[in-house]
């Protein structure tokens, strides 16, 4: 167990919609990333935010958008969901930028 | 690169003998590098990690090495076990930045 925990584990939406996945990091760590893992594109980064501020971006679509909040969880929201966003999202989550990130189990999101 | 296609590289070994998982990095401004071991359906889980200013870096049955001179780096197992079989991945973090990019993963089946 990493200690970074991601809810839903299991998600089933249909295209157009839109969902929220949550990520609550390791104890004391300021850093959560996002990644994106499906089959034909591997590990994805997407963002990252360090103590509430987006501090880095990858290739997060503008469908796509995250945040931390104060208590330090983070959200990511897809939203006019497609088929091709059915993925595995992955948050991970550092002590800050520059460390060991660690990852959590991942929300599994069908899109149908 | 961030990319892993549908036919991931695959290295067979029989049970107990060493194995060695290779990784062609892209910057040569990398200056922290990670190996990550994924199960089917969970999330990466940390093994071993290794900064620039070295060549080499032992664990529990793991070693990294580190080539800087033709960006590569290893992953040797002892004594391979069956429960090692799994995707291993190794990411690069370029000095200065804040973003991990995974390479193409290597599956790992350990045969009885």
């Amino acid at each position: 167990d990493s200690g970074v925990t991601q809810t839903p584990k299991h998600l089933i939406t249909a295209t157009g919609q839109r969902v929220t996945l949550r990520c609550s990091p390791r104890s004391g760590d300021l850093s959560v990333y996002w990644y994106q893992q499906s089959l034909d594109q591997g590990l994805q980064f997407l963002i990252q935010y360090y103590n509430g501020e987006e501090r880095a971006k990858g290739n997060i679509l503008e469908r796509f958008s995250a945040q931390q909040f104060p208590d330090l969880h983070s959200e990511l929201n897809l939203s006019s969901l497609e088929l091709g966003d059915s993925a595995l999202y992955f948050c991970a989550s550092s002590v800050e930028g520059g460390n060991t990130i660690y990852f959590g189990e991942g929300s599994w999101l069908t899109v149908v | 690169g961030e990319n892993v296609g549908l036919h991931l590289p695959t290295l067979s070994v029989q049970e107990g003998d060493n194995s060695i998982i290779n990784c062609a990095y892209s910057n040569s401004a990398s200056d922290y590098f990670i190996w990550y071991k994924q199960e089917s359906g969970k999330g990466p889980q940390f093994i071993i990690d290794i900064r620039s200013n070295m060549d080499k870096r032992q664990g529990q049955r793991v070693t990294v090495l580190l080539n800087k001179t033709v960006k590569h780096l290893s992953l040797q197992i002892a004594a391979t076990q069956p429960g090692d079989s799994a995707v291993y991945f190794c990411a690069e973090k370029a000095s200065g930045t804040y973003k991990y990019i995974f390479g193409t993963g290597t599956r790992l089946k350990v045969l009885a």
